[in-house]
């Protein structure tokens, strides 16, 4: 089983829709979670972290189910500048932190 | 600059030769990444660096693959005897010590290398 799970994608929504995506860690021990947002042929960038109660920010959603081991992305409304790949990322502190990138779910949004 | 940067941004080479790849990272970061992307592909873990030391070299694909760091500064990523295969966006990231809690690592642009 791979660390870290994603769907790859594309998922193609319009303008205006909500749209999940899950991603699944095999770690237990893994502590920190966090979504990253790579535009194409662009760097990766920190979009929000995942706390165990759920956090909001602005149309992003993020949930933690520790007990089944997933995290998730919710986007309400999709705005075209939405388009991208989103990977989740999970942190496992053995010492020092050892991030572990999930392959991204790539998201294109059409008018 | 503030952020990381990384040098060359593009590099074609022929098979057979060594490139030096070069990431400059944030001023007071400890913490250094190196990153693999091939086209289409997700991020691999190639090396981390705390200061100087590396504690995981683990994602070294091959031992034609070398890194330091020097200063707690400026690092180096040298793949030996490319081959058609390393031809990949080699992305370096730095960070402060509240990664767990943050985790926000600082990307630089990467350096694609194309490998004929």
């Amino acid at each position: 089983r791979k660390e870290v799970e994603q769907d790859p994608g594309p998922f193609n929504v319009p303008e205006g829709a909500t749209v999940a995506f899950n991603c699944t860690y095999s770690n237990s021990a893994s502590q920190s979670f966090f979504w990253y947002r790579q535009d194409c042929r662009k760097e990766p960038k920190l979009l929000m972290s995942v706390y165990s109660s759920g956090n909001e920010d602005g149309r992003f959603t993020a949930q933690l189910n520790r007990a089944s081991q997933y995290i998730s992305l919710l986007i309400r409304d999709s705005k075209l500048s939405d388009s991208a790949t989103y990977l989740c990322v999970v942190i496992l502190n053995s010492g020092y932190s050892t991030l572990t990138f999930g392959k991204g779910t790539m998201l294109l949004v059409s008018p | 600059g503030a952020g990381v940067s990384q040098s060359p941004s593009n590099k074609v080479t022929e098979k057979g030769k060594d490139v030096e790849l070069r990431c400059d990272p944030i001023s007071g970061h400890t913490a250094l990444y190196w990153y693999r992307q091939r086209l289409g592909q997700g991020l691999e873990f190639l090396i981390y660096f705390q200061g100087n030391s590396a504690p995981d070299k683990s994602g070294l694909p091959s031992d034609r693959f070398s890194a330091e760091r020097t200063g707690e500064s400026v690092s180096t990523l040298t793949i030996q005897r490319t081959q058609q295969e390393d031809s990949a966006v080699y992305l370096c990231a730095s960070s402060n010590p509240g990664l767990l809690y943050t985790g926000e690592l600082f990307f630089g642009e990467g350096s694609r290398l194309t490998v004929l």
